[in-house]
């Protein structure tokens, strides 16, 4: 079985202050993890994923986030926040092939702040 | 490419009362995926299609049901509704590979009363 958490549900930057968003994930086959952005009254766009090949992911908007095996973690980042980022962020992990539905966390809230 | 289009966007039902909501995927995309995102939470799975045959169920009553067409469109019916059915209902399609990540419609907003 496959599980994230995500913590803090909410978070509150500057903007063009450091963005992080926590994600742990819980899988017992290598996972295959995802970052998911969703803004008000709408669907949810990929961010960026990663398929067990860099360990760094880069993806749209100048987001990025690393897979630390040791950690569990799989932690989204920004270098400078952007008022257009405000929006729920959801991080998801797959089980692999035959197994691909997708398992979401909570989501994170992040507001900025002018 | 049009995007994965889902209809209605809102649609009011009373309890008891059937509903059937409608997606189609981007083209080229044979997977179609549902899921129940109640207000304040993340998306749930209900339910996965890959070339018509039933790939995967969520935790979910047999009043969820779903069918993939010949042309990949789906549908997702809900029978007998509960008020605890009001929710945004996702799909999502990917390409022959859904570990390559999905692309999520806009949703269906379902309030039952």
């Amino acid at each position: 079985a496959q599980s994230v958490t995500q913590l803090g549900s909410h978070v509150s930057v500057s903007e063009g202050a450091l963005v992080l968003l926590r994600c742990n994930y819980s899988s017992s086959v290598p996972p295959y993890l995802f970052w998911y952005v969703q803004y008000p009254n709408q669907g949810l766009q990929l961010l960026l994923k990663y398929t067990s090949a860099a360990t760094l992911v880069k993806g749209i908007n100048g987001f990025e986030a690393e897979f630390k095996k040791s950690e569990t973690s799989f932690h989204l980042t920004k270098p400078s926040a952007h008022m257009s980022d405000a929006a729920e962020y959801f991080c998801a992990v797959t089980g692999g092939r035959g197994n691909e539905k997708l398992t979401f966390g909570t989501g994170t809230r992040l507001t900025i702040i002018p | 490419d049009a995007g994965v289009t889902q209809s209605p966007t809102h649609l009011i039902k009373t309890r008891g009362q059937q509903v059937t909501l409608r997606c189609s995927p981007i083209s080229g995309h044979k997977s179609v995926s549902w899921y129940q995102q109640v207000l304040g939470q993340g998306p749930q799975f209900i339910f996965q299609y890959y070339e018509k045959e039933e790939r995967g169920r969520g935790n979910f009553p047999d009043r969820f049901s779903a069918r993939q067409f010949p042309n990949y469109s789906s549908e997702l019916n809900v029978n007998a509704l509960l008020l605890g059915d009001s929710a945004l209902y996702l799909c999502a399609s990917s390409r022959n590979d859904p570990l390559g990540g999905y692309t999520f419609g806009s949703g269906t907003r379902l309030t039952v009363v």
